[in-house]
């Protein structure tokens, strides 16, 4: 099993601002994710944190509006840039173990206003 | 169409009946499934995975898959109130930008009522 720790778990954001969200790993894991939820909606991958490399974005998604680092195998961190309330989500990294990607971080509730 | 489908609900049974939530996929080269179970404001806890064609059994959960319909449920036993939650499932599918990931269903709402 994996823990995994986000941080911050919720935050209230003024529109044009950005975020950055935090997610740490207590063993190394060679995939990361993140994902968006929207309110009342299933889970929607944004892109997966490579480390040494760029992240690969799914469809919709663009490195300057969410910029990913991933310095090494336990730690990736996901901005929020120039926000708009079209922003406000649930974000969520998780991490694959074998062939699961079973593991999810506690989540960060994100209010643009 | 939608690569991976649930019935939206919200499902209602009675405590101690048995839940059937029912997921179909698109992606014919799917090879992993999953169901997750989500607590309202919690995230996402896998709660059961399938690999092959037939039945999984653990605990009062049993995960069914059906490669050649391309459809995977989930039944739950003698339902708990504590079962109340959303649960999505999870197949693990070619995407725009990767390989193969996890796509996720719109989950479905499932209640025990007492």
């Amino acid at each position: 099993s994996a823990v995994i720790s986000q941080k911050p778990s919720r935050d209230i954001c003024q529109r044009g601002t950005s975020l950055t969200i935090q997610c740490q790993v207590d063993s190394q894991v060679t995939m990361m994710f993140w994902y968006r939820q929207q309110p009342g909606q299933s889970l929607t991958l944004i892109a997966t944190a490579n480390q040494g490399s760029e992240a690969t974005y799914e469809s919709g998604f663009v490195i300057d509006k969410f910029p990913i680092s991933r310095p090494n195998l336990t730690f990736s961190t996901l901005t929020v840039s120039n926000m708009s309330p079209e922003d406000s989500s649930i974000y969520l990294c998780s991490v694959r173990l074998d062939r699961v990607e079973a593991f999810f971080g506690q989540g960060t509730r994100l209010t643009v206003v | 169409q939608k690569e991976v489908e649930q019935n939206s609900g919200p499902l209602s049974v009675p405590e101690g009946a048995i839940a059937s939530l029912n997921c179909t996929y698109s992606d014919r080269g799917s090879q992993s499934f999953f169901w997750y179970r989500q607590y309202s404001g919690k995230s996402p806890e896998l709660i059961m995975s399938i690999y092959s064609n037939g039945d999984k059994e653990d605990g009062r959960f049993t995960a069914q898959l059906n490669k050649a319909s391309q459809y995977v449920s989930l039944l739950i036993r003698d339902s708990q109130p504590s079962d109340s939650a959303t649960y999505l499932c999870a197949v693990n599918s070619r995407s725009f930008g990767s390989a193969r990931q996890l796509t996720f269903g719109s989950g479905t709402q499932l209640t025990v009522l007492p």
